[in-house]
């Protein structure tokens, strides 16, 4: 099947700074990606959908000056933390979703942030 | 709004046993449904992919039909396995095109 990969796959960083997540499919064009959050023990949260040359959509309630997200190219979304902190410290996921028939969604490993 | 809900929420089987595992939705305005499996601190990996049009798909031990009028899927796994223990998703994807719903999960133990 298709690969998305993220990087980092962990990061650790001190609050107030910034972070930057990528998200890449590998070996298709994807139109629109997502971005997920999901805390320990719960399913996936759907952040914001990134469409490739336009703004994203952000769900109710998350801060889209906080959570940065572009999307540049066909191959690459990226979420930037704006200010980090503690409470931002979860998981990350992107998806990427195939931009032909039958539109199937391939998920990144996802990328455990850590604010101290 | 669509409501995904997979029952049970957990779920524990000695080895070999056949098991399924259920998912509804309340809006059956879908495109397709999708069932994914998440090990710990890990990503999703999609498993099965059922269009809105067909009834059943198959890989391997797995199995998931699709009955959309009543709004419920199942996955079915034969000859369960103690690496088949993980959290169970299944997401909706909407007519509309965008819109992504996942349920709750099952999180399986397949107990060697």
């Amino acid at each position: 099947g298709a690969v998305v990969s993220q990087h980092p796959s962990w990061v650790i960083c001190k609050s107030g700074t910034s972070v930057k997540i990528e998200c890449r499919s590998l070996d298709f064009q994807a139109t629109t990606m997502f971005w997920y959050r999901q805390f320990p023990k719960q399913s996936l949260m759907l952040m914001a959908t990134s469409n490739e040359g336009s703004k994203a959509t952000y769900e109710q309630g998350v801060e889209k000056d906080k959570f940065l997200i572009n999307h540049a190219s066909l191959t690459l979304s990226t979420l930037t933390v704006t200010s980090a902190h503690p409470e931002d410290s979860s998981f990350y996921i992107c998806s990427a979703r195939q931009a032909v028939l039958p539109y199937e969604q391939y998920f990144g490993p996802g990328t455990r942030l850590t604010v101290t | 709004k669509q409501e995904v809900t997979q029952i049970p929420a957990a779920l524990s089987v000695p080895e070999g046993e056949n098991l399924v595992l259920n998912c509804s939705f309340t809006d059956s305005a879908i495109y397709n449904l999708q069932w994914f499996r998440q090990d710990p601190g890990k990503g999703l990996t999609s498993l099965l992919l059922i269009q809105s049009s067909q009834r059943e798909q198959t890989s391997g031990r797995l199995n998931a039909s699709l009955d959309k009028s009543s709004g419920r899927s199942t996955l079915y796994i034969a000859a369960s396995q103690p690496g088949d223990s993980a959290t169970y998703l299944c997401a909706v994807l909407m007519n509309t095109g965008n819109q992504f719903y996942f349920g709750t999960g099952t999180s399986l133990t397949v107990i060697p």
